[in-house]
This record gives structure tokens, C-alpha cells and sequence, in this order.
């Protein structure tokens, strides 16, 4: 079946470090795919979100790039803030018509100043 | 201001008495769904429905239900809750149900069964 695989957590980074989490996802067809960011109390919003090979996402500073060939979707930041601290999770939706999400675990990052 | 609203935003209960958690959205989407979210299984989905009076099982529907009367609003039922519904909900919803579309998650229920 379907499934997103994301690197463990937690990380914690100091404030202007390079930011990568690594997501890797299994699907037959042509998924899309997202990140979601939940900030400590509040529901997920949606991040950024690439809907075909070699799209890249990009919102905030944030980017992801579908690779289709490595079934990947890495989140990257150039420099990251404390502001940014949050727990972020990577999902696909396989275009069925349940319209599920499939999420990965989640990992929760920490920005020191 | 566009949003999905949960009611209520915490609950501490005890096994087997009924309860309804709320989710209304104001985007007019067609597509609803709850999901659970517990610490090292993240976010899974528990029931959907792709308009009014069409719902229908997601990955963990034991112990739910739901109903859709009207568009805006997707309850969420748990009629005899068990300790193991202790949890963190979220409902969502999209435009369609199609894999393209942004889901708008609510601010979540913790819910505590004990």
C-alpha cells in the first residue's frame, strides 16, 4: 500500500542553519505530494505542495522538490528561525476517492537562538 | 474569515458515555474528513464524506461514526468511547476530493477517555 517515510525526529538547530528533512513516500501512480506544518497548539496547515514530477514546492523560504526517480520530496530551508519551530509532516494523496492524506510520523523541529 | 472550526477543544470523559465532537466549515467544500493523530503513528484518517449524505469508512473507523446532513457541518459520533479513542482529532475539509486539493485542517480535539 501506499506509505511516507520521514526522518526521525527530533531535530534541533541553531537560528540561520541549513534545514533538511528528508521524506520518501511508496505509491503506484502519480501521487501528489505535501508538507504540512502543525506550530505547538494549532492544527496542520498546508506548507507547500507539488502535484507532478519535478515540481518544486515553495512558500516561507521553505522548498521541496517531486522526484519521482528517488520517490522523494526533501523539505530544505536556507536558514532557519525560530519562528520556524514546529513539527512538520509530509503526506501524499494517491488520487483515490477516499481524497485520504497519507502522512509520515511527523518530526518535530527545534530552532535555538 | 475562511476556517475550519472544531467544538470542543478539549474533553476528558469516561468509558461508554456518548459523545459528539463538532466540525463546521464556511468554504463551502464539498469534501470532509476526521483523522486521528497519535504520538509515532501520525495523522490517520477515520472517516470522509464527499458531500451531503455520502460518507463512507477511512482507515480506522471502529468505534466512529458520522453523519453529513448538511454541507457545512461533519460530526464527529463516538457512541461508547473506549481509552483507546484518547487522542488528538482533527477535522478537515477541500474543495473536491481530488489529490491535488489542499486540505484545511480545524484546530483539533484532545479528547481523554479514562
Amino acid at each position: 500500500g501506499n506509505s511516507v517515510t520521514q526522518m526521525e525526529g527530533p531535530v534541533t538547530l541553531s537560528e540561520e542553519a541549513f534545514l533538511t528533512i528528508n521524506c520518501t513516500y511508496t505509491a503506484t501512480g502519480y501521487p501528489s505530494l505535501f508538507w504540512y506544518v502543525q506550530y505547538p497548539g494549532e492544527g496542520l496547515q498546508l506548507l507547500l505542495k507539488a502535484t507532478k514530477a519535478d515540481d518544486k514546492g515553495s512558500n516561507k523560504g521553505f522548498e521541496a522538490t517531486y522526484r519521482k526517480e528517488t520517490t522523494s520530496f526533501h523539505l530544505e530551508k536556507g536558514s532557519v528561525q525560530v519562528s520556524d519551530s514546529a513539527v512538520y509532516f509530509c503526506a501524499l494523496s494517491d488520487g483515490g476517492s477516499q481524497g485520504n492524506l497519507i502522512f509520515g510520523k511527523g518530526t518535530k523541529l527545534s530552532v535555538k537562538p | 474569515e475562511a476556517q475550519v472550526t472544531q467544538n470542543p477543544r478539549y474533553l476528558i470523559t469516561v468509558t461508554g458515555k456518548k459523545l459528539t465532537v463538532t466540525c463546521s466549515q464556511n468554504m463551502n467544500h464539498e469534501y470532509m474528513s476526521w483523522y486521528r493523530q497519535d504520538p509515532g503513528l501520525g495523522l490517520r484518517q477515520i472517516y470522509y464524506s464527499m458531500n451531503v449524505e455520502v460518507t463512507d469508512k477511512g482507515d480506522v473507523p471502529e468505534g466512529y461514526k458520522v453523519s453529513r446532513k448538511e454541507k457545512r457541518n461533519f460530526p464527529l459520533i463516538l457512541e461508547s468511547p473506549s481509552p483507546n479513542q484518547t487522542s488528538l482529532y482533527f477535522c478537515a475539509s477541500s474543495p473536491r476530493a481530488t489529490y491535488q486539493e489542499t486540505q484545511y485542517f480545524g484546530p483539533g480535539t484532545r479528547l481523554l477517555v479514562l
